[in-house]
């Protein structure tokens, strides 16, 4: 498996403004994906982040509301932009760590409240 | 739209016994199949993953992959108070990405 990190944890915003979320890796893997849960509900896909070009978005989701960075193999960031209270959420990211198995791990998730 | 059913449950079972998790995908063409353990506020946990059709076991968790039925299954045998928790069933497909269902929640009574 990978140790999987993400900063913040928690945050409370209010509306109107933009959060980056990051996820840290202990390892280079070579998918990194966002997902978002909203309570008492399952995970939906936001993006798959590529390593040096442009992240690949779900249907529902736009780069301008959630811009992805991903400069390396073991860093990706995740921002919500213009923020509304629909956007509280969890933010989780993911990696899978090889192209053979497709197992997926994730990050510990950033609860976010948007007021 | 590829879709991921499960019943949501909850499934509530006493202490010891053996508790039958059921997932059916929608697309013929997914080659992996995984089972996460997700406990309330917590993010999901792997706990099994099989890609061919048949058993297989790894201590009290068995999978089983039926893809002419388009069906996954998870048994947790001697269930214990600790595998209370929502069970999410994962589909990977030829296009690389996952598709989550929404998830069983499992109560193990003491």
């Amino acid at each position: 498996s990978a140790v999987i990190s993400q900063k913040p944890s928690r945050d409370i915003c209010q509306r109107g403004t933009s959060l980056t979320i990051q996820c840290q890796v202990d390892s280079q893997v070579t998918m990194m994906f966002w997902y978002r849960q909203q309570p008492g509900q399952s995970l939906t896909l936001i993006a798959t982040a590529n390593q040096g070009s442009e992240a690949t978005y779900e249907s529902g989701f736009v780069i301008d509301k959630f811009p992805i960075s991903r400069p390396n193999l073991t860093f990706s960031t995740l921002t919500v932009s213009n923020m509304s209270p629909e956007d509280s959420s969890i933010y989780l990211c993911s990696v899978a760590l090889s192209v053979l198995s497709y197992e997926q791990y994730f990050g510990p998730g950033t609860r976010l409240t948007v007021t | 739209q590829k879709e991921v059913e499960q019943n949501s449950g909850p499934l509530s079972v006493p202490e010891g016994a053996i508790a039958s998790l059921n997932c059916t995908y929608s697309d013929r063409g997914s080659q992996s199949f995984f089972w996460y353990r997700q406990y309330s506020g917590k993010s999901p946990e792997l706990i099994m993953s099989i890609y061919s059709n048949g058993d297989k076991e790894d201590g009290r968790f068995t999978a089983q992959l039926n893809k002419a039925s388009q069906y996954v299954s998870l048994l947790i045998r001697d269930s214990q108070p600790s595998d209370s928790a929502t069970y999410l069933c994962a589909v990977f497909d030829n296009f690389n990405k996952f598709y989550f269902g929404s998830g069983t929640k499992l109560n193990v009574k003491p």
